[in-house]
């Protein structure tokens, strides 16, 4: 069983578009997180989530938004894509924020055309 | 915020070891280090608490310096298979895991 899992793990899209990014975990935690790895591989957090409470908000252009319909899912929706949101986006989960290891789902490579 | 590592990059060769740095310009509760393979997520190695402890995984250890709001990570006789991007993290503002620039790691056969 997979511990967290994105989907999908590519999406290729024009300029524009508005897409989401579906995550989930099966390992009971109460934080979960948004990440996005550039070119760079700098790894920037985005959002992070907390018993389905938006608790830190990064800025980050309102274009994105998460939405968590449960504790077990996070979801990233992108509206009015650009060039520049190209990267690679992980989610993460952990047990209580911060303090314990996060688990990370396998990626989504966005590629804005 | 985020935390400083140091080196940038370094290689090795096989059986060779390493110390990757870590610190911070705020007070540390925690330190994680995760290695990420080239195409992969991030992958959990070990996370230290506040309290100076060191931990081990393997051959792979670290150390945490929350008075200088240091971590260090050693890789003793490296092999192939620790080749990747090694990333600290540090908890910050509470619930919030941020994550130094990373360092490539490249053992040579």
């Amino acid at each position: 069983d997979t511990a967290v899992s994105q989907t999908p793990k590519y999406l290729v899209t024009q300029m524009g578009n508005d897409k989401s990014i579906k995550c989930e975990q099966n390992l009971g935690h109460d934080t979960m997180y948004w990440y996005k790895q550039d070119s760079k591989k700098f790894l920037k957090i985005m959002f992070s989530y907390n018993n389905k409470e938006l608790i830190i908000n990064e800025t980050v252009p309102n274009r994105f938004s998460p939405k968590s319909p449960d504790k077990a899912h996070l979801n990233l929706h992108i509206n009015s894509l650009e060039l520049g949101d190209s990267a690679v986006y992980f989610c993460a989960s952990s047990r209580t924020g911060g303090r314990t290891e996060a688990f990370f789902g396998q990626g989504t490579r966005l590629t804005v055309v | 915020q985020q935390p400083v590592q140091s080196p940038q990059a370094v290689i090795l060769r096989e059986g060779e070891d390493a110390v990757i740095n870590c610190s911070s310009s705020k007070a540390l509760y925690s330190v994680h280090w995760y290695r990420q393979k080239h195409g992969e997520a991030p992958v959990f190695l070990m996370i230290l608490l506040k309290g100076g402890e060191q931990k081990g995984h393997e051959k792979i250890s670290a150390s945490f310096n929350e008075k200088k709001q240091q971590s260090s990570l050693y890789l003793t006789a490296s092999q192939l298979s620790y080749s990747g991007t090694y990333f600290c993290g540090t908890e910050i503002d509470g619930n919030k895991l941020v994550f130094g620039a990373g360092t490539i790691l490249r053992v040579k056969s």
